[in-house]
């Protein structure tokens, strides 16, 4: 079972932030949160990823709280390309080599 | 965009008959992954590589098997297929280094089987 907690679906105004959430409560010391997103039919696109600083790429802006409970995918200024299904991922860095994907969040940005 | 193939990317079959997809990447990148994606499900993992006939199996991996032979190669085998087995299939690369170890991976297109 995937270990993360995301809303099904959100919706964002063209040009304004997307912050999309996701719970990880029992996130363990050595797993990193990475974001994917997968646009219609194509195949899964990595965004960002994490241990516990922030963390900032061309894509986007990843946020994790100090206890490492939950995190927040930031597209600062969201397109209808970016109208997509996001899935929250955590996994050790090594060790296993498996992800586990969710059901994600499926995110429409509105015109 | 990483150099990830999959073939064929549609293919209609019969129930009972055995059928290969094959991924394909210019990457030399050491693991591979199989995912199939159905409707309310996400992605499942299959099976996965780590290195040349070196294969693990995953979540779903009940009617599938696999083969890597040589690193830029990774088949995954319906050896009768049936109709729950259609679905879209995604083949996944990543590597590890000193300098990044955090193994995301790149995807490719995808694969339609339809099993009727």
């Amino acid at each position: 079972d995937a270990k993360t907690t995301q809303p099904t679906s959100m919706d964002c105004a063209e040009g304004r932030a997307a912050n999309l959430p996701c719970n990880h409560s029992t996130i363990s010391g050595n797993e990193y949160v990475y974001w994917y997103r997968q646009i219609h039919s194509q195949g899964p696109q990595y965004i960002i990823h994490g241990l516990k600083n922030n963390e900032t790429n061309e894509m986007a802006s990843l946020i994790i709280t100090e206890d490492r409970k939950s995190s927040t995918l930031i597209l600062p200024h969201a397109t209808l390309r970016d109208t997509a299904v996001y899935y929250c991922i955590v996994r050790p860095f090594s060790g296993t080599y498996k992800y586990i994907f969710g059901t994600g969040t499926r995110l429409k940005v509105l015109a | 965009d990483a150099g990830i193939t999959q073939s064929p990317r549609h293919k209609v079959t019969e129930t009972g008959t055995p059928v290969t997809l094959r991924c394909h990447q210019t990457e030399n990148h050491r693991y591979m992954y199989w995912y199939r994606q159905d409707p309310g499900h996400g992605l499942r993992l299959i099976h996965y590589s780590y290195g040349v006939k070196d294969t693990d199996k995953g979540e779903v991996s009940d009617g599938y098997s696999v083969s890597r032979s040589k690193t830029e190669d990774f088949l995954l085998t319906l050896e009768s297929a049936t109709s729950s087995q259609t679905s879209v299939y995604f083949c996944a690369i990543s590597e590890s280094t000193l300098a990044n170890p955090v193994y995301e991976q790149y995807f490719g297109p995808g694969t339609r089987l339809t099993v009727t």
